[in-house]
Order: structure tokens, then C-alpha cells, then sequence
């Protein structure tokens, strides 16, 4: 089925440092969503971002969305330890109401 | 406020063996969801409700069978276990397709 790709698949970066991550789709979509998941927990919302939008803030997450390139990124500022988490990207892209995930990406954030 | 609740949060089957997972919601949401994250495969749908008296397919539903007799409640069926079920499984929810799901935080199911 057709799905949100991240990239990369892992990332490790120190304490205070940037995080950047990427999330590309083939076809339109209506809305492009990020969230979370710590070890052993459920994902958590972080961020729904819609086709007609470029950008989008909350606290230190910073969402864009390009369709022209069919391609979303996250960036985290000034990295904290408890972000280490794994991030994953939610289209409704091919015409599907139903979102569907990508493989996601491992973030560590080394204290 | 509970949010989604998952139940039980751990289980080991024989192969064979029949069980039932719970997924219970408390914020009225119409859309409920079961999905199983395997290593390397991210989230996958299992089945899915639009509301309380409907299920779909999804993307991964051969082995598994759903009912949502009432809104707050989704279950997902194991009839046969077979060990390819091993896997985490979440139940998620929300208002409509379009808006944030709220999950909960999965039941670990080993099968031996």
C-alpha cells in the first residue's frame, strides 16, 4: 500500500543540536501528520499539517510541507534527551480516508 | 481521563489457541482503529470502524476478526494463532479519518 517513506531510518545526534527529519509520498494528499513513539508506548500526535499549508510550529517542532515535492520535514531545535523517540509521518495520500505510516525514524539524543 | 486502554497488555498463545484483545475509548470518538508494528514495518492496519455497528479491511486482515457492538468498545479477534501474529498490537481512535488517532499503548503478543 502506499505510504509515507522517512528518512533517514535512524538518527543520532548530542544534546542542544538540531534534529531534521524527512517524510516523502508519490501521489497528493489531503493532510500530512507527524507523531511520536517512546519505547514501549503508543504513538503520541505531534503535529497535522494540511495540503494548503507550508508550514507549521509547535514549541521547539517546526513542520513544512512541500507539495511540489511531495515531501514533509520535522525539525526538533535545541535537542533534549527526552526526545529520543522513534517519529513517524501519517499520509491519506492515493485517495485512501484513512491514513496510513510510514516505517518511521529512530531518533537518539545522547545527553 | 483514560484516553484509549488496551487490554491485556501482555499475552503468550499456543498456536491454535483463540483469544480476544480490548480496546476500550472514553472521548466518543467514532473511528476506531487496530494496527500491528512488526520491526523494520512501522504500523499496519488491521481493520477499522467508521462507527459503532461497522468494520473494514484494512491493509493486513487476513487472521484477525473485529466487532464494535458499542461506540466506546473495538475488539480484535485472534480465532487460530499462528506465530507470523507475533507482534505488538495498537488500537487507535479519533473524531474522523482527518483528524489526530489516540492510541493506546499496545498489547505485546507472542505465539508460540
Amino acid at each position: 500500500s502506499q505510504q509515507g517513506e522517512e528518512d533517514p531510518q535512524a538518527l543520532s545526534i548530542q544534546e542542544g543540536e538540531n534534529a531534521t527529519m524527512n517524510c516523502s509520498y508519490k501521489t497528493s494528499i489531503n493532510n500530512l501528520q507527524w507523531y511520536r513513539q517512546n519505547s514501549g508506548r503508543g504513538l503520541v500526535h505531534l503535529i497535522l499539517i494540511r495540503s494548503n499549508e507550508r508550514e507549521k510550529h509547535s514549541g521547539r517542532l517546526r513542520v513544512t510541507l512541500d507539495t511540489s515535492k511531495k515531501s514533509s520535514s520535522l525539525l526538533i531545535t535545541a535537542s533534549r534527551a527526552a526526545d529520543t523517540a522513534s517519529y513517524f509521518c501519517a499520509t491519506d495520500e492515493g485517495g485512501s480516508y484513512i491514513p496510513t505510516f510510514g516505517r518511521g525514524t529512530s531518533l537518539i539524543v545522547h545527553p | 481521563n483514560a484516553g484509549v486502554t488496551q487490554t491485556p497488555k501482555f499475552r503468550v498463545l499456543k498456536t491454535g489457541q483463540s483469544m480476544t484483545l480490548l480496546c476500550a475509548q472514553d472521548m466518543n470518538h467514532e473511528y476506531m482503529y487496530w494496527y500491528r508494528q512488526d520491526p523494520g514495518m512501522g504500523l499496519r492496519l488491521i481493520h477499522y470502524s467508521v462507527g459503532e455497528g461497522t468494520t473494514a479491511k484494512g491493509e493486513v486482515p487476513d487472521g484477525y476478526n473485529v466487532s464494535r457492538l458499542k461506540k466506546q468498545n473495538f475488539l480484535l479477534g485472534l480465532e487460530s494463532a499462528a506465530p507470523s501474529q507475533t507482534s505488538v498490537y495498537f488500537c487507535a481512535s479519533s473524531y474522523s479519518a482527518h483528524q489526530p488517532q489516540h492510541f493506546g499503548d499496545g498489547t505485546r503478543l507472542s505465539i508460540l
